[in-house]
């Protein structure tokens, strides 16, 4: 089956850190980009980061570029992001997502979502 | 940054009716606009990709359109499994921003 599984979410306190990770089954992990997408409670998607199928290219979004880093484990079908010095807005359930092509990065296939809640 | 305005924010509409989203580029994306269903409590659902493109699987009352930096979401009659929030996104440059939703609601 064709599926992404997020994990790793939680509530942690301000400044703590957290590494979210989302393992992919039923296609060619290695062949295809890679994104984070997050929505906080009750507002609309966020682009958040991306990384290329080899991993050697990746992309962030201006609110947490220097603050977070997405890598992936091709040997494992995994990718990650590691989510530093959280504060209160990044609160929101964060969703990984595939790229639905080698050159173009719609994204066609979506994991169920990890929430993380950043709170004292 | 390219900045995706996304219009209405919320319409109500009515079983069978012809609704229409808009979602405007702050820049050229050339055709690379894709729109997505969400559900409350649900993950984001792929409906058109590049612009006109339908996602396997999605009914054909669904369609995508362009006029310059303008895009348009149509949905041609409304089904009640239609109502949810839609939203655009660029994937011509990073970050590949997302229109802010447009909720849709029975009237």
């Amino acid at each position: 089956e064709v599926q992404l599984l997020e994990s790793g979410g939680g509530l942690v306190q301000p400044g703590e850190s957290l590494r979210l990770s989302c393992t992919a089954s039923g296609f060619s992990f290695s062949s295809f980009g890679m994104s984070w997408v997050r929505q906080a409670p009750g507002k609309g998607l966020e682009w958040v980061s991306g990384i290329s199928g080899s991993g050697e290219t990746t992309y962030y979004g201006d609110s947490v570029k220097g603050w977070f880093t997405i890598s992936r484990d091709n040997s494992k079908n995994t990718l990650y992001l590691q989510t530093n010095i959280l504060r209160a807005e990044d609160t929101a359930v964060y969703y990984c997502a595939k790229a639905g092509s080698t050159r173009d990065w719609y994204l066609d296939l979506w994991g169920r979502g990890t929430l993380v809640t950043v709170s004292s | 940054d390219i900045h995706m305005t996304q219009s209405p924010t919320s319409l109500s509409a009515s079983v069978g009716d012809r609704v229409t989203i808009t979602c405007r580029a702050s820049q050229s994306i050339s055709t690379y606009l894709n729109w997505y269903q969400q559900k409350p409590g649900k993950a984001p659902k792929l409906l058109i990709y590049t612009t006109s493109n339908l996602q396997s699987g999605v009914p054909s009352r669904f369609s995508g359109s362009a006029s310059g930096t303008d895009f348009t979401l149509t949905i041609s009659s409304l089904q009640p499994e239609d109502f949810a929030s839609y939203y655009c996104q660029q994937s011509y440059s990073s970050p590949w921003t997302f229109g802010q939703g447009t909720k849709v609601e029975i009237e």
